[in-house]
């Protein structure tokens, strides 16, 4: 089993839709918890961390549901900007540093 | 500011070939990451170093791979003789001990052809 699994999609909305990606990870020590992004052909870049209470960032809502060591993105009046790959992003603890462990990403294509 | 700059960019080379990769990272960054990028299996960590020391090397596949940081600027990563199933895009990350930890810089990254 993948330590970080997600749905590689690619899930196509409209304009203006909301969509939501789901990740689950195998490691329940794993404390933190990321969406990083990646645009074609370019870097991950880190979109938001996942905090236990939830968090938001503008049309970006995040959860975490530690008892089913499962982590969700929702992404809220989808703009054209928003296609891009979604890579959840959970530690591997254990020594001083912990590893971060990326999975496959989700592929969003927001259409006009 | 800078971003973690990498070298080249891209690189196409034939099979049994010497491929070096080339990392500065972002000034100040006590850690340094390479990553290796392929449709298949995503993101992979190689190896990573702190204070250019490398702490956890597990993720480099095979003693082909070999990787340095001779000081706090510059690393690279080697691959002695290169394979067509080396192919992939590798990244170079930093990132700065302390709250942020876990917050990567990313590269642009190596785009890498063995043929």
């Amino acid at each position: 089993r993948k330590e970080v699994e997600q749905d590689p999609g690619p899930f196509n909305v409209p304009e203006g839709a909301t969509v939501a990606f789901n990740c689950t990870y195998s490691n329940s020590a794993s404390q933190s918890f990321f969406w990083y992004r990646q645009d074609c052909r370019k870097e991950p870049k880190l979109l938001m961390s996942v905090y236990s209470s939830g968090n938001e960032d503008g049309r970006f809502t995040a959860q975490l549901n530690r008892a089913s060591q499962y982590i969700s993105l929702l992404i809220r009046d989808s703009k054209l900007s928003d296609s891009a790959t979604y890579l959840c992003v959970v530690n591997t603890p254990g020594g001083s540093f912990q590893k971060l462990v990326f999975g496959t990403g989700t592929r969003l294509l927001v259409s006009p | 500011d800078a971003g973690v700059i990498q070298s080249p960019r891209h690189e196409v080379t034939e099979m049994g070939q010497e491929v070096t990769l080339r990392c500065k990272p972002i000034s100040g960054h006590d850690y340094l990451f390479w990553y290796r990028q392929t449709m298949m299996r995503g993101l992979e960590l190689l190896i990573y170093f702190n204070n250019n020391v490398p702490i956890d090397d597990s993720g480099m596949p095979e003693d082909r791979f070999s990787a340095k940081m001779p000081n706090a600027s510059f690393s690279t990563l080697k691959i002695q003789p290169s394979e067509p199933r080396d192919s992939a895009v590798y990244f170079c990350a930093s990132s700065l001990a302390g709250k942020n930890l876990e917050t990567q810089y990313f590269g642009p990254g190596t785009r890498l052809l063995v043929l």
